[in-house]
């Protein structure tokens, strides 16, 4: 089955401590992209990947890394996680930038 | 200015066709306009994609004028399950996606 898979599902850390948020599709899509959902201000696009090696800052990119090591994966990694880091995050993937994307369940995020 | 913005909210009835219309302020030349729809607790799904003029799927409409500086969803006969938020998406200068902020559609019966 085709699809975008992100773990965990749910996480609940402490200010500072380092996570990784991993992300996996399975559609040999080029581009994937981190988005981070909050309340009023819909989907807000973190970092993107046009390729294999190829990553770049969206629009709230601060707090934040990743890495395009191989095609499939594409974890989030925040170095020292803070409260206002707390939202549901999604991953996605498509054929090319701007293509139709295919969102992952998302990970719901609290730091405490 | 807002880069891509939308109504925050619309109510509709059962059988009726709602138009959802968004704004493109800082597009780029070269690609697609793109239509989401959210559930609570699930991932945004593709509803349609256009670039000019008008596009139809199964499910809905696209209008896109000459400019492409706004873009209209059409849903024809919704019904209570379309109740969901909506998200307009474009694609700005240097590969960005960028999404507005949803508009919450409510269907009544």
């Amino acid at each position: 089955e085709a699809q975008v898979t992100q773990n965990p599902r749910y996480l609940i850390t402490v200010t500072g401590k380092k996570l990784t948020v991993t992300c996996s599709q399975n559609m040999n899509h080029e581009y994937m992209s981190w988005y981070r959902q909050d309340p009023g201000l819909g989907l807000r696009q973190i970092y993107y990947s046009m390729n294999v090696e190829v990553t770049d800052k969206g629009d709230v990119p601060e707090g934040y890394k990743v890495s395009r090591k191989e095609k499939r994966n594409f974890p989030l990694i925040l170095e020292s996680p803070s409260p206002n880091q707390t939202s549901l995050y999604f991953c996605a993937s498509s054929p090319l930038k701007g293509n139709e994307q295919f969102f992952g369940p998302g990970t719901r995020l609290t730091v405490l | 200015l807002a880069k891509t913005t939308q109504p925050i909210s619309m109510d509709s009835y059962e059988g009726q066709e709602v138009n959802i219309t968004c704004s493109h302020n800082n597009i780029a030349t070269n690609d697609y306009i793109t239509w989401y729809q959210q559930f609570p607790s699930q991932g945004p799904r593709f509803i349609i994609q256009g670039y000019k003029t008008k596009v139809t799927n199964e499910v809905a409409s696209l209008f896109i004028p000459a400019d492409r500086k706004s873009s209209t969803l059409s849903l024809p006969r919704v019904s209570l399950s379309d109740t969901a938020v909506y998200y307009c998406l474009d694609v700005e200068y240097g590969n960005k996606l960028v999404f507005g902020a949803g508009t919450i559609l409510r269907v009544k019966s």
